[in-house]
């Protein structure tokens, strides 16, 4: 099955500057690629996701890149602000080639815990 | 309101004990998942559900079990609970026109 890894487990940033979580995966036919952001208490919320047909793709202050032949994207986000701070979690799935096309569930990463310094 | 109850929110039981989770959803959508997450191990995937005659398990199903009483509702039971299964539990649904998956509060359950 998938096995998805993820660095740093902590990252430490101060505010302004950007910070960058990176995950690598193992399943080339993992096609979907979201990730998650989940504060204390509550559960994870989608932030951005992406597709294998798509190298990178932005949403303001975030954005994410996929390199399929090397198995590994990366969530980057900029102008990091003291409510960025949570836990963020990638993940990758197979799924059809349209939206809603049969996810199996999702293979997570184990965290990074985001910190930022003011 | 939330698209995505759990309840309990909190609940300690003793070991041996059996423990119902019960989720609901409010996005009309058909698929849903269960969720346990341990500190330091991310989410993993016990039990998911294409509809209410589609039931499958994810990775770590064992010592868990699952009843889809509705295309809104899905269970997740302990039937012994053991304490090793202290842990906090997400379910989250999905539609067959959309990849997020929109995640509950969770329920952290602890087994003494």
């Amino acid at each position: 099955g998938e096995n998805v890894e993820q660095h740093p487990s902590t990252l430490s940033v101060q505010e302004g500057d950007s910070a960058v979580i990176k995950c690598t995966y193992s399943d080339s036919a993992s096609n979907y690629f979201p990730w998650y952001k989940q504060e204390l208490g509550k559960g994870p919320q989608l932030i951005i996701d992406i597709r294998s047909n798509v190298g990178e793709k932005k949403d303001q202050r975030i954005a994410v890149t996929l390199n399929k032949t090397a198995k590994h994207f990366s969530l980057h986000i900029t102008e990091t602000q003291p409510e960025d701070s949570a836990v963020y979690f990638c993940a990758a799935s197979t799924t059809g080639p349209f939206p809603g096309g049969g996810a199996d569930g999702l293979t997570f990463g184990k965290g990074t815990h985001l910190i930022i310094q003011p | 309101d939330a698209d995505v109850t759990q309840t309990p929110r909190n609940r300690i039981t003793k070991t041996g004990k059996r423990i119902m989770l019960e989720c609901s959803q409010t996005k009309g959508h058909d698929r849903m998942y269960w969720y346990r997450q341990d500190p330091g191990l991310g989410l993993q995937l016990i039990y998911y559900s294409f509809d209410v005659k589609d039931i499958n398990k994810g990775e770590i199903s064992d010592g868990y079990s699952v009843s889809r009483q509705a295309q809104a509702k899905f269970s997740l039971s302990l039937e012994s609970a053991i304490p090793n299964q202290t842990a906090l539990y997400f379910c989250a649904t999905t539609g067959q026109d959309t990849d997020t998956q929109y995640f509950g509060p969770g329920t952290r359950l602890t087994v003494l």
